[in-house]
């Protein structure tokens, strides 16, 4: 099946600095959705990008479909930002497949 | 719209009892989606269902049946549980042609 790689694991940044997220993915995908879950559990979705770039605040994402990679960008960092992001993908091909993810970015915001 | 909801929130049980996760959309959704997510992991597909009545496998499925009687509903069901089932379970749902998953709150299950 696919494969997606989330790097890095962990980063730790103090409030205010910005910051890249990146998640590579091994086969081509019409579906790739960045999500927050934050400290409680919740899951946040953050953008839908199989390809091109978005942005929605102080976040934002951009996806190469053809290199198979996306990256995500959050600027000006504030501590509610802490928690988990996951990667998610699903295989181009027309079917009823479900995401797979990534092992996730675990992001820490010191005040 | 209330969007992706399950049922129950939290949940303790016994090894060896049964119960079942509720999942509810009311956006008219045709492929509805169960996972599972253990502690330091994403979330890993369970089953899912491509409409009403119909029901497949995903990557984890040992020990879970599945049912889509009415097309806003999904239920997972556990008919014996086990210490390795512990773990958040959520669903989530998608329109035809339309790839992006909506998700719900999840449902934490703890079995002891």
């Amino acid at each position: 099946g696919i494969q997606v790689e989330q790097s890095p694991p962990d980063l730790i940044l103090q409030e205010g600095a910005n910051s890249t997220l990146r998640c590579n993915f091994s086969d081509s995908v019409n579906n790739l959705q960045w999500f927050h879950q934050n400290p409680w559990g919740q899951l946040i979705n953050l953008f839908y990008i199989p390809s091109g770039t978005k942005q929605n605040g102080r976040l934002s994402a951009t996806t190469v479909a053809t290199e198979r990679y996306s990256l995500l960008y959050i600027s000006s960092s504030q501590t509610t930002d802490s928690g988990v992001y996951f990667c998610a993908v699903a295989p181009s091909g027309g079917g009823a497949d479900g995401l797979t993810f990534g092992k996730g970015t675990h992001l820490i915001i010191q005040p | 719209n209330a969007g992706v909801t399950q049922t129950p929130k939290f949940r303790v049980l016994k090894t060896g009892q049964s119960m079942t996760l509720l999942c509810a959309q009311d956006m008219n959704h045709e492929y509805m989606y169960w996972y599972r997510q253990d502690p330091g992991m994403g979330l890993r597909l369970i089953h899912y269902s491509v409409g009403e009545g119909t029901t497949a496998k995903g990557e984890v499925p040992d020990g879970y049946n599945v049912s889509r009687l009415k097309k806003q509903n999904f239920l997972l069901g556990l008919e014996s549980a086990a210490p390795s089932q512990t773990s958040v379970y959520f669903c989530a749902s998608r329109r035809d042609r339309v790839y992006e998953q909506y998700f719900g709150p999840g449902t934490r299950l703890t079995v002891t």
